[in-house]
């Protein structure tokens, strides 16, 4: 399948500060794009999607953005809290298959207080 | 509500035996369905796919298979396991209109 690249892998911030994780795909039929968190022993849970006629769209501490034309896409956390910590994945949706995904490799973010 | 359950939660088997995850899906009809497999540092990799009984679209050519018998199962097959698909398997589905998945609780596959 086509790829969705993520980074960073890893990513360590203070209780308070911003956090931004980006994403690359190279579908250009993908118009579908999620952002999955899974906490540690639990399945992924989706917290935001965007689609590919919006470029940003934002749920309280959490907020997307989509660049369609170079393909890259981030999920911004302000005020970040220890409980943002989790594996965060993005994805792209595969072409015309509905809602098949393609997902990055995760980035593991570490919130201290 | 909908819910969504995969067995057996953890497997372990030798290389060359046969292979079936089992999952299936309540409380909706027509789900989208999907199998997973999540190894430490590559994410989540989409195997199969089907938006319908009978119809699989494989992602990743490989050892294993999927099936659809009925219009809420799904299940992951394989005839002779290679050291190669240890791993963590997560079945999901999906509506129709929204692209929402929903995990399974994830099946651990040790091949020795």
């Amino acid at each position: 399948g086509e790829n969705v690249e993520q980074h960073p892998s890893t990513l360590s911030v203070q209780e308070g500060d911003s956090a931004v994780i980006k994403c690359t795909y190279s579908d250009s039929a993908s118009n579908y794009f999620p952002w999955y968190k899974q906490e540690l022993g639990k399945r992924p849970q989706l917290i935001i999607d965007i689609r590919s006629n919006v470029g940003e769209k934002k749920d309280q501490r959490i907020a997307v953005t989509l660049n369609k034309t170079a393909k890259h896409f981030s999920l911004h956390i302000t005020e970040t809290q220890p409980e943002d910590s989790a594996v965060y994945f993005c994805a792209a949706s595969i072409g015309n298959s509905g809602y098949a995904l393609n997902f990055g490799k995760g980035t593991s973010l570490l919130v201290t207080p | 509500s909908q819910t969504i359950h995969q067995w057996p939660a953890t497997l372990v088997q030798p290389v060359g035996s046969p292979l079936s995850l089992e999952c299936t899906v309540e409380g909706t009809s027509n789900p989208n369905l999907y199998w997973y497999r999540q190894a430490a540092g590559r994410g989540l990799q989409l195997l199969f796919y089907s938006v319908g009984i009978g119809q699989i679209s494989s992602e990743v050519p490989q050892n294993l298979s999927a099936s659809r018998p009925q219009d809420r199962q799904f299940i992951l097959s394989s005839k002779k396991l290679l050291l190669s698909d240890s791993g963590f398997y997560l079945c999901a589905w999906s509506g129709h209109s929204t692209g929402e998945l929903f995990f399974g609780e994830g099946s651990r596959l040790t091949v020795l």
